[in-house]
């Protein structure tokens, strides 16, 4: 069965504390790796998709990254604005609907 | 562009009574999904669309969970009866075709239920 743990389940930093959000997988085969941002009472707002190990991409303060057993997600220089939860999904080769399976997130917290 | 549509935003219902939901996706999306996110936990689908059929339902409580695509546009959840584990957010999410090549989902602000 495919499983995504996220970690820590929240983390509060200052404004200006760079930190790293982990996102740990197991599937048979992966077709992708995909972060989103959900915001309290809102539904997620995609962010990126990693395809493959040594894959990265970035968006303003945010980069993904990915290996073969997890992926991780970089913030730098955060500001309050990036106080969010943060989950991460993975998609399986050979389903057949292709359906994504999401970790429980990770509500970061960006004190100014 | 307007973005996914879900009503009603807050229902409380008592358990055993039905309750229901609605979504519209973004204009030209074939593919809804609706996904339950019990709170703490990250989105669990429950039923995914392309077009007027079913693709995936195999999380989808059917004694006491139905949804209908009629016309390939609007969508509607049922739940009857309700339970109290029931309580959650229902989100409705439309993408342009199967999230495949890129996993882009395009949700709704989601439906929060509370059963007591």
């Amino acid at each position: 069965e495919d499983q995504v743990t996220q970690s820590p389940e929240a983390l509060r930093l200052q404004e200006g504390e760079s930190s790293s959000l982990n996102c740990s997988y197991t599937v048979s085969g992966l077709r992708g790796l995909f972060w989103y941002r959900q915001d309290p009472g809102k539904g997620p707002e995609f962010l990126f998709t990693l395809y493959s190990a040594g894959e990265e991409k970035e968006k303003e303060r945010l980069k993904a990254t990915l290996t073969k057993k997890e992926s991780f997600l970089h913030i730098t220089a955060p500001k309050p604005e990036d106080s969010a939860t943060y989950l991460c999904a993975v998609q399986a080769i050979g389903q057949g609907a292709q359906k994504l399976v999401f970790g429980q997130g990770t509500r970061l917290t960006i004190n100014p | 562009e307007a973005g996914v549509a879900q009503s009603p935003r807050y229902k409380i219902i008592e358990k055993r009574q039905s309750v229901a939901f609605w979504c519209n996706p973004i204009s030209g999306h074939a593919t809804l999904y609706w996904y339950q996110q019990i709170l703490g936990q990250g989105p669990k689908l429950l039923i995914q669309f392309q077009n007027n059929g079913v693709v995936d339902d195999s999380q989808l409580p059917k004694d006491r969970f139905s949804a209908e695509r009629l016309k390939g546009v609007d969508s509607t959840l049922k739940i009857q009866p309700a339970k109290l584990e029931d309580s959650a957010v229902y989100l409705c999410a439309s993408s342009l075709r199967l999230a495949g090549n890129t996993g882009e989902l395009f949700f709704g602000e989601g439906s929060r239920l509370t059963v007591l």
